[in-house]
């Protein structure tokens, strides 16, 4: 069972081009969590998708970025017009149920880097 | 204010000692989090807490909900160790959302 699967790694966009990061959650989990971790500081949440809804994207900036999850698929995150302030890394976490012993898988994330 | 707060935000240890990282925080909270990040960047959940003690291996978690702080211990400690731990919770009232702190940076020499 393959843990949460992110990718790229590793992208590098020019300011102004669209970023898409792509997140597999775990086999069997229909949760899925964005957070942003922006050079030296922590983790901020973003986006809580369950699949084909957005339950809560309160952490999204209002502009530019979009999430989805589809019924068949990754879920993607989408930056459009990227901009320097983009740069961070992204990580996704997947989890089987939501409740007071819900249990989070993270991938290892997309470090984002706009030139 | 950060509703989480970390301490220390960096602690330097010698293999094998016992090392304790706060967490204080300023809501209710439904759920807190330990979450340890290696170099690389990957992102291991360790622990998921609302009331009292866990134990896993050498890492030990506990918390105090009136107080509203809790403490992650890490016994026998060892160079692999070396990380950055992060506490995060859940609020009563923000549904989903976690809110982290800044993360306590560890290292272990040997």
């Amino acid at each position: 069972n393959a843990g949460v699967m992110q990718n790229p790694r590793h992208l590098v966009r020019r300011r102004g081009q669209e970023a898409r990061l792509r997140c597999s959650p775990m086999k069997g989990h229909s949760h899925v969590y964005w957070y942003r971790q922006l050079p030296e500081e922590g983790l901020k949440f973003m986006v809580y998708l369950q699949k084909e809804n957005i339950i809560d994207e309160s952490g999204m900036p209002k502009e530019r970025f979009s999430a989805e999850f589809p019924k068949e698929g990754p879920s993607i995150l989408r930056i459009q017009q990227v901009v320097r302030g983009d740069s961070a890394a992204y990580f996704c976490a997947s989890s089987l149920f939501r409740g007071p012993n819900e249990k989070l898988f993270f991938g290892s994330g997309t470090q984002l880097s706009v030139l | 204010k950060n509703e989480v707060e970390q301490s220390p935000q960096n602690l330097t240890a010698q293999e094998g000692e016992f090392i304790t990282i706060n967490c204080s925080y300023s809501v209710g909270i439904s759920a807190l989090h330990w979450l340890q990040q290696h170099p690389g960047g990957g992102i291991v959940s360790l622990f998921m807490l609302s009331s009292g003690k866990k134990k896993h291996g050498r890492l030990i978690a506990t918390i105090n909900i009136q107080e509203k702080h809790s403490s992650l211990h890490i016994t026998a400690s060892h160079p692999r160790d070396s990380a950055v731990y992060i506490c995060a919770v859940r609020g009563e009232t923000s549904g989903s959302r976690l809110t982290f702190g800044e993360g306590t940076q560890l290292t272990v020499n040997p």
